[in-house]
């Protein structure tokens, strides 16, 4: 069976750094992509990267570029993403997906952040 | 770049049947395949329609995906709606640019 585990809830204060994960298992993960998905409170998904684990060749959407870092350690099977400096406007659901370029499969539980002084 | 519009919202009876349309701003619909994710109030997206029409195991046949150049549009249909079918739907297609691009979803409400 297909899993994609994230990591728990986060609270943050603007300024500080984090990095979120996203375990896959039961499929080959060197073999697919992973993507993340920002969805903003009451709001819809946005696109935000994907990375491949077999080669760690990662696409940014324009909007993301610059923002986030998204890695992955092959030998885990696991995938992150990672602020530098968290804003206030950083506060959302964040998913992972198993992917192709083109789109995802199937979505890890999401992992919330929620930035606040 | 494209955009993908969705409408905002839908409200069907149960037992009805109840369509979607997620309409392409440029280039050809069918020119990328279009995805259906649905989710349900807090819970992650799972998908219903892939390439296009293609149902995952497990979706119920009542749930059924088509393109239409015509309209430059993809449309989810949801035969015999049940209650636990009430979500918000997202289509999604690829740009050669920006990769995946989200429709803006649709809430059905199942009523």
């Amino acid at each position: 069976e297909v899993q994609l585990v994230q990591s728990g809830a986060e609270v943050k204060k603007p300024g500080e750094s984090l990095k979120i994960s996203c375990k896959g298992s039961g499929y080959s993960f060197t073999s697919y992509w992973i993507g993340w998905v920002r969805q903003m409170p009451g709001k819809g998904l946005e696109w935000m990267g994907i990375i491949y684990p077999g080669d760690s060749d990662t696409r940014y959407s324009p909007s993301f570029q610059g923002q986030v870092t998204i890695s992955a350690d092959k030998s885990i099977s696991t995938a992150y993403l990672q602020w530098s400096s968290l804003k206030a406007s950083d506060t959302a659901m964040y998913y992972c997906a198993r992917a192709t370029v083109t789109t995802g499969d199937y979505w890890g539980q999401g992992t919330l952040v929620t930035v606040s002084s | 770049n494209f955009m993908l519009t969705q409408p905002h919202s839908v409200s069907e009876s149960p037992g009805k049947t109840v369509t979607i349309s997620c309409t392409r701003s440029s280039g050809s619909i069918a020119s990328n395949y279009v995805q259906w994710y649905q989710q349900r109030p807090g819970s992650s997206p799972t998908t219903v329609i892939y390439e296009d029409n293609q149902r995952p195991s497990g979706v119920p046949d009542r749930f059924s995906g088509s393109i239409d150049s015509s309209s430059n549009s993809a449309s989810l249909t949801i035969s015999g709606l049940k209650t636990e079918d009430e979500a918000d739907y997202y289509c999604q297609s690829y740009d050669s640019s920006t990769l995946w691009v989200f429709g803006g979803g649709t809430k059905l409400t199942v009523l």
